[in-house]
């Protein structure tokens, strides 16, 4: 099936550090979005991309979506320990249903305070 | 309620028997959508619903699975003859329409396969 690659696999920082992450694919998408999860809960919204070349911020997160619409990459400023957890880019192919996203491996990131 | 409910929680079962798994999406929201994670990889799309009806069912992965959503709210995500590789965390979310991925994820169930 389609896959996005997403990396690192996972990261462990300084708090206060930088963190950048991306996910790439063969395939071009229409939607690249990004989750956070916590453990033993469900994924959760923290930005939305939906046009090429779109530049995107929601607090200390800012996220891009690749103008070839095959990448997206996140970032977080000045990380902070509640920052741990896994991180999922995921992705509505283009002629895709708009119910059906695809979803990276994940990378988990790890605070050290 | 406030959030996606998934019950129950956690499911043990044996190999060859059936489970169903419950969601209660959000008041209101039309669209549903079961996804399964597996350990270490990322949720994995099995079904979404618009109102009553299957959109699209493509990612279930063979006849033994089937999902239900009578009266377009809550859903039973139903899987026969159980085998060891089921074993995953599923997970149902809710959103408005199908058209924007305002999705709330529940907590899920862990389904375990023994």
């Amino acid at each position: 099936g389609q896959q996005l690659n997403q990396s690192p696999q996972s990261m462990f920082i300084q708090e206060g550090e930088d963190v950048s992450m991306n996910c790439t694919s063969s395939s071009i998408f229409n939607t690249w979005l990004w989750y956070k999860q916590d453990p033993g809960e469900g994924p959760v919204l923290l930005i939305a991309l939906y046009k090429a070349g779109e530049l995107t911020s929601n607090g200390r997160l800012t996220a891009q979506f690749g103008i070839t619409r095959k990448d997206s990459f996140l970032n977080i400023s000045a990380s902070i320990p509640s920052d741990v957890g896994i991180y999922f880019c995921a992705g509505q192919l283009d002629g895709g249903s708009q119910g059906n996203l695809i979803f990276g491996k994940g990378t988990k990131l790890s605070v050290k305070p | 309620g406030a959030g996606v409910s998934q019950t129950p929680s956690n499911k043990v079962t044996e190999k060859g028997k059936y489970v169903e798994l419950r969601c209660d999406p959000i008041s209101g929201h039309t669209a549903l959508y079961w996804y399964r994670q597996s350990l270490g990889q990322g949720p994995e799309f099995l079904i979404y619903f618009q109102g009553t009806g299957a959109a699209d069912d493509s990612g279930l992965p063979n006849d033994r699975f089937f999902a239900v959503r009578p009266e377009g709210s809550v859903s039973t995500l139903k899987i026969q003859r159980t085998e060891r590789g089921d074993s995953a965390v599923y997970l149902c979310a809710s959103s408005l329409t199908g058209s924007n991925y305002g999705y709330t994820f529940g907590s899920g169930t862990r389904l375990t396969v023994v």
